[in-house]
């Protein structure tokens, strides 16, 4: 299973992007790149997820280097309702199926600020 | 949808008591999981279920049970609360568990505290 490493913690000015990295160095082949949020204890929230290619959806871009061992979610004009815990995940399957888990971490906890 | 819903919001037990975290989705998702989340932490797997009948356990099971009679429901139960159960406790579904790139949508949280 894929481990993957985050900055504890985060700034960011409002309107400005924030740029998440992420790095997960032993991830295979087909692990997917998730990240998740979760804003002040609330259940955590889907972003983006990837594989190989950059994603783009309403809320943020996922850009993965060529070799995959990293990733940075971009927020490009952050909120004060951005501030949240970021956390990056590969996906593994879980013995005897195909099925993913997500494995959290502690995440990244980013703080925008006016 | 209401998505996934959670009862009850929180919850005070004492030592040796036991009880029933609800979860419901209507999202007709086949996998179903439990997660706890102790204060500064991340999220941990509990159970997890793929479908109506199936279940198994994931990294922390101990102490918990779960059961899964329909596609709906997957309430988590507490044997005999301990104080190291005390957490938030998260329930999440998805189609298919994460298979192709499927994503989980989580419930608003059951906060336990054991006495």
């Amino acid at each position: 299973d894929a481990k993957t490493t985050q900055p504890p913690s985060m700034d960011c000015a409002e309107g400005r992007a924030a740029n998440l990295p992420c790095n997960h160095s032993t991830i295979s082949g087909n692990e997917y790149v998730y990240w998740y949020r979760q804003i002040h204890s609330q259940g955590p929230q889907y972003i983006i997820h990837g594989l190989k290619n950059n994603e783009t959806n309403e809320m943020a871009s996922l850009i993965i280097t060529e070799d995959r061992k990293s990733s940075t979610l971009i927020l490009p004009h952050a909120t004060l309702r951005d501030t949240a815990v970021y956390y990056c995940i590969a996906l593994r399957s879980v013995k005897g199926g195909s099925q993913g888990n997500l494995i959290f971490g502690k995440g990244t906890k980013l703080s925008v600020k006016p | 949808n209401a998505g996934v819903t959670q009862t009850p919001k929180f919850q005070v037990l004492k030592t040796g008591q036991s009880m029933t975290l609800q979860c419901a989705q209507d999202m007709n998702h086949e996998y179903m999981s439990w997660y706890r989340q102790d204060p500064g932490m991340g999220l941990r797997l509990i159970h997890y279920s793929v479908g109506a009948g199936i279940t198994d356990q994931g990294e922390v099971p101990n102490g918990y049970n779960v059961s899964r009679s329909t596609t709906e429901d997957f309430p988590l139960r507490l044997l005999s609360a301990a104080p190291s159960q005390t957490s938030v406790y998260f329930c999440a579904s998805s189609i298919a568990g994460g298979v192709g790139g499927d994503t989980q949508y989580f419930g608003p949280g059951t906060r336990l505290t054991v006495l």
